[in-house]
């Protein structure tokens, strides 16, 4: 069974640090591109960024980029996202997603909930 | 970017009513694009992929269809397990962007 588990959200000052982290289960995940989608509270899905399965490949959406990075560590089927210099418009669950090419986003991991508040 | 745009926001429906759910890409896209459904508290769940393809699993009550720039979702049979909230996405970029949702109500 494929499983993604999120950890590392929290509550975090402006400015601040905090690194996400997913861990895999059930598919060999170096096979696999990966992503980070986030969502704020009651509000829509907004893509932040994506890894491809050997790391050649790193996109960000622009409302992270140069704040945000992400990685992976194949050997610990573990995928990161480093977050620093957080703003109050940063507070979301975020969640993981495996991609495949023809399917889109087919697997999810359950969120971890980042709160940005002084 | 190519940015997506669902319509409408919200709809109200009852058990057994026939629902559709549009959504454009401001670029062709071809059929790279996802429907997933979100009940609140949950990650969302892919229903149907390259526009038309329905996941394994997926009730075939829910079916999509469209290709370039317009895409449609629908229920030909509403159930209560399907008031949810609804999102398009394309992914013909690696940007993968998402339509705005659409949120489908207890008429």
């Amino acid at each position: 069974e494929v499983q993604l588990v999120e950890s590392g959200g929290g509550l975090v000052q402006p400015g601040g640090s905090l690194r996400l982290s997913c861990v895999a289960s059930g598919f060999t995940f170096s096979s696999y591109s990966m992503n980070w989608v986030r969502q704020a509270p009651g509000k829509g899905l907004e893509w932040i960024s994506y890894i491809s399965s050997s790391s050649s490949a790193i996109y960000y959406a622009d409302s992270v980029k140069g704040r945000f990075t992400i990685s992976r560590d194949n050997a610990k089927n573990s995928l990161f996202l480093q977050m620093n210099s957080l703003r109050a418009e940063d507070t979301a669950v975020y969640y993981c997603a495996r991609a495949d090419y023809e399917i889109g986003f087919d697997y999810w991991g359950q969120g971890t909930l980042v709160t940005v508040s002084s | 970017d190519i940015q997506m745009t669902q319509s409408p926001s919200t709809l109200s429906a009852s058990v057994g009513d026939r629902v559709t759910i549009t959504c454009r890409a401001s670029h062709s896209i071809s059929t790279w694009l996802a429907w997933y459904q979100q009940k609140p508290g949950k990650a969302p769940k892919l229903l149907i992929y390259k526009a038309s393809t329905l996941e394994n699993g997926v009730p075939s009550r829910f079916s999509g269809s469209g290709s370039g720039t317009e895409f449609t979702l629908t229920i030909s049979s509403l159930q209560p397990d399907d008031f949810a909230t609804y999102f398009c996405q394309q992914y013909n970029t690696y940007s993968a962007t998402f339509g705005q949702g659409t949120k489908v109500e207890i008429k």
